[in-house]
């Protein structure tokens, strides 16, 4: 079982709605991710949070907005997404990085269609 | 750019054979690599980290690293029908831990 839990498993939303996804990790970790999986490709980094702040934002459009409320928990608003952004989105965790890298714990995803 | 390069296959191993996937990196401050694999509509489970330069085992698992060559490789013996999967090479490219991706490589297990 995965110890970084992600809700909802699938969501289907319209372009206009506004929506969000929800991570929490119980490994006591204090680095969050948000990577975006689309079909046959490798997954790719949107946000990393460190310490429950946000460290690197890869020039994600804005009608992404990533939440980190405690060190558990990872939120992904989403508002006026278009069809293209249909994807996996996928929650990972680990310890912040240091002089060896902490391996990333990814959690069962959300399966993502905009319609 | 940084990239880390993996051999799409698919790899096409019998049931109880060795198979072996390779990965290179163009990044030489790149520190740490790690192998996932990830079943169709699934998301990356871990498998494998390395650091150090070597071999590393678990259980039939074996990762190896050269930073000299810039080579990553893990090798699966005694292959099953349920490794059948795409294994994904990543190694770290900065200190916020971003995961630089190979595009996987599909492993097809028959028996």
């Amino acid at each position: 079982d995965t110890e970084v839990t992600q809700t909802p498993k699938h969501l289907v939303m319209g372009m206009t709605n506004k929506k969000s996804l929800k991570c929490e990790q119980h490994m006591g970790h204090r680095a969050m991710y948000w990577y975006k999986q689309k079909a046959k490709k490798p997954p790719e980094l949107m946000f990393v949070y460190s310490y429950e702040k946000l460290s690197i934002n890869e020039s994600v459009p804005s009608r992404f907005s990533p939440e980190c409320p405690n060190s558990s928990l990872l939120n992904l608003h989403l508002h006026a997404l278009q069809p293209e952004d249909s994807a996996l989105y996928l929650c990972a965790s680990s310890q912040p990085q240091g002089d060896y890298n902490s391996p990333l714990h990814f959690g069962n995803g959300t399966r993502l269609t905009v319609t | 750019q940084k990239e880390v390069e993996q051999n799409s296959g698919p790899l096409s191993v019998p049931e109880g054979a060795i198979a072996s996937l390779n990965c290179t990196y163009s990044d030489r401050g790149s520190q740490s690599f790690f192998w996932y694999r990830q079943y169709s509509g699934k998301s990356p489970e871990l498998i494998m980290f390395i650091y150090s330069n070597g071999d590393k085992e678990d259980g039939r698992f074996t990762a190896q690293l050269n930073k000299a060559s810039q080579y990553v490789s893990l090798l699966i013996r005694d292959s099953q029908p349920s490794d059948s999967a795409t294994y994904l090479c990543a190694g770290i490219t900065d200190s916020w831990g971003k995961l630089q991706f190979g595009a996987g490589t599909q492993v097809v297990v028959t028996p």
